[in-house]
């Protein structure tokens, strides 16, 4: 089974709007961290987002918030006032386990492209 | 936040040629490094996890004898790939976690690899 799964391979969202990238995930483990990547056509990985999976609540990080949903095993991404800036890939990842030394667990990413 | 480099972040080599790839942490200290591989469009594939001072675990389906990894100090890790075919051609990104961070890892830049 796949650890982490997003169905949206693109998704187009007009500028200044708010967009939700989906995530699901899978695990067993009771400690895990759940984070989202922006990947721009350069390919460096830029970190956005991080929640605990005993973080009580959801996580903000300025225009981007995480909508952890425990029950349903969804780490939803939420984008707010959406900006050009903003096209590119999106990555959702777990590190499954408690330790520095975890792996991680890569989505398939989805293409994010924001409309003038 | 923590620097990652990645050098070099383009290279091009014949098939048969060995080439290297340096993955250095420039102002902390990281245990564990990480390597992936990304092919055009698509996730990271996570190919090894380095350990400073010892041998480096590889995931299922990648030839270690094929992908050389030395952790040899708490700042630097290294990928060569040996004896390169075009097959080989893809995105390496590597990843480093400080020895006493919190959750996140920091990535480098990526090397484009293109074998001919």
């Amino acid at each position: 089974a796949q650890k982490i799964t997003q169905t949206q391979p693109g998704m187009f969202v007009q500028e200044k709007e708010a967009v939700t990238l989906d995530c699901t995930y899978d695990t067993s483990d009771p400690s895990y961290g759940l984070f989202w990547y922006k990947q721009p056509s350069s390919g460096e990985m830029i970190f956005l987002i991080y929640q605990g999976s005993y973080d009580q609540q959801n996580a903000t990080e300025g225009r981007y918030s995480l909508n952890f949903q425990k029950a349903r095993k969804s780490a939803n991404l939420v984008i707010s006032a959406s900006q050009l800036g903003d096209s590119a890939m999106y990555f959702c990842a777990m590190r499954e386990g408690p330790y520095n030394f975890n792996k991680f667990y890569f989505g398939s990413g989805t293409k994010l492209n924001v409309k003038p | 936040g923590a620097v990652v480099s990645q050098h070099p972040s383009r290279v091009i080599c014949k098939s048969g040629t060995s080439v290297k790839i340096e993955c250095r942490s420039l102002d902390f200290q990281a245990t564990t490094m990480f390597w992936y591989r990304q092919f055009p469009k698509q996730s990271l594939m996570l190919m090894a996890t380095s350990n400073e001072g010892s041998k480096a675990t590889y995931e299922q389906g990648v030839e270690k004898d094929k992908f050389l990894i030395n952790h040899a100090s708490l700042t630097l890790s290294t990928l060569t790939v040996t004896s390169a075919h075009p097959e080989d051609s893809s995105f390496y990104i590597c990843s480093a976690r400080e020895a006493s961070g919190d959750n996140e890892q920091f990535f480098g830049p990526g090397t484009r690899l293109t074998v001919l």
